[in-house]
């Protein structure tokens, strides 16, 4: 049973160039958050989805962020015109239910960096 | 807004000694749950141990134990007996309906 798979593993992107970030969740899930951990810092919140669905983008930025969870495929985390600032390890997880006490499963993260 | 707070950037603990992580969260729901994550060098995200909030009873895995006093708002991890393995962030967690949240981590270094 494959657990969460994010790709690309590293991502290099120059300033201004879009970023994909791609999160397969664990079969049988259909709820996906995705997180932004800076070094040394904890996992910030950017936004939860359920299947074609936002739940909730609090924590996504205004501008240039955008996710989406289509009912086929895997999530999709879209950064537009990077900015040196984005570069960071962005984290997907999943989790069976939206509520209770199943623990979120994480992907190994994709971290990116911005030249 | 929901927040989780860890006040310990670091901690040392001489190996085969106990050490308690602390961990405050602020919330007006009733029905949340508490997790402790463990982020070893891997970057890898490992569930430590889980608490229900309608449980007065303190959650046990193994070594690693719970003090969840609901009024006060506190959730620490004790970690007995201490491994070299234990070394890692640790990442405190809360969820409710909407959200799932995580602390700034505490960097643990067991000492041999």
């Amino acid at each position: 049973n494959a657990g969460v798979m994010q790709n690309p593993r590293h991502l290099v992107r120059r300033r201004g160039q879009e970023a994909r970030l791609r999160c397969s969740p664990m079969k049988g899930h259909s709820h996906v958050y995705w997180y932004r951990q800076l070094p040394e810092e904890g996992l910030k919140f950017m936004v939860y989805l359920q299947k074609e669905n936002i739940i909730d983008e609090s924590g996504m930025p205004k501008e240039r962020f955008s996710a989406e969870f289509p009912k086929e495929g895997p999530s999709i985390l879209r950064i537009q015109q990077v900015v040196r600032g984005d570069s960071a390890a962005y984290f997907c997880a999943s989790s069976p239910s939206g509520t209770g006490s199943s623990p979120l499963h994480f992907g190994n993260g994709t971290r990116l960096t911005v030249t | 807004a929901q927040t989780v707070t860890q006040s310990q950037p670091e901690m040392s603990v001489q190996e085969a000694e106990t050490v308690t992580l602390s961990c405050t969260y602020d919330t007006s729901e009733s029905d949340y749950y508490l997790f402790w994550y463990k982020q070893p060098p891997s970057r890898q995200m490992i569930l430590v141990i889980r608490q229900e909030a309608y449980k007065q009873q303190n959650a046990t895995e193994n070594r690693f134990s719970v003090n969840f006093q609901k009024a006060a708002k506190s959730f620490s991890l004790k970690i007995s007996d201490s491994q070299l393995g234990d070394a890692a962030m640790y990442f405190c967690a809360y969820r409710d309906a909407i959200r799932y949240i995580f602390g700034t981590g505490t960097r643990l270094k067991v000492l041999a």
